[in-house]
């Protein structure tokens, strides 16, 4: 069985950083690219960031381009976001999640993890 | 990037009738590589992860009762539930992963009227 369990959320004043983890079971992680996807508060769902099962490629939302960070730890089966420069506007639950082949859709989620940015 | 539109932003719907929820792309997502629309569709109850429904617009992933069916391609597609049940109160969001990035609808609310 898939299991994702995300971790590292928190409240921060905005212009704070966090560091997410996810850690990954059930699957043979370094074969499947993984995703960031959050929610806001009572709203839909965006697409935050991908990475490639090595690692060697990773893709961003322009709407954080240059202030978060993807990676993953393949030998310890864990996904990472490095969040910094946070804003208001971040704020929202930020879900793990696996991707299906290369495709770019998503057929595991993890329970997600809250991110608040307030002052 | 690829604009998702769900119709309608809610739905009443009664014990045992169907329910229609519609996603419109603003451009096609039907790929010439596989013929295949590269679409999906994903169920969020309350307190929950969204849950995969459909793929490539009308394949039913494992597990998912067949109550649950998908149609449309190019620009205009549908998720149908054919008989609804209690259980099946939730948001319902569209998906493209045609392009980069991909996106997702704005979702649909589905009550029980």
């Amino acid at each position: 069985e898939v299991q994702l369990l995300e971790s590292g959320g928190g409240l921060v004043q905005p212009g704070g950083s966090l560091r997410l983890s996810c850690a990954a079971s059930g699957f043979t992680f370094n074969n499947y690219a993984m995703s960031w996807v959050r929610q806001a508060p009572g709203k839909g769902l965006e697409w935050v960031s991908a990475i490639s099962g090595s690692g060697g490629r990773t893709y961003y939302a322009d709407s954080v381009k240059g202030r978060f960070t993807i990676s993953r730890d393949n030998s310890n089966n864990t996904l990472y976001l490095q969040v910094n420069s946070l804003r208001v506007e971040d704020t929202a639950i930020y879900y793990c999640t696996k991707e299906v082949s290369t495709y770019g859709y998503f057929d595991n989620w993890g329970q997600g993890t809250l991110v608040t940015v307030s002052a | 990037d690829i604009v998702m539109t769900q119709s309608p932003d809610s739905l009443a719907v009664s014990l045992g009738e169907r329910a229609t929820i519609n996603c419109k792309s603003s451009q096609s997502i039907l790929h010439s590589s596989n013929n295949k629309n590269w679409l999906v569709w994903y169920q969020q109850k309350p307190g929950q992860p969204p849950k995969l429904l459909l793929y490539w617009a009308s394949t039913r992933e494992s597990g998912v009762p067949d109550r649950f069916s998908g149609s449309g391609s190019g620009t205009d597609f549908t998720l149908t539930i054919s008989s609804l049940q209690a259980e099946d109160v939730a948001v319902y969001y569209c998906q493209q992963y045609s392009a980069t990035p991909t996106t997702f609808g704005q979702g649909t609310k589905l009550e029980i009227k």
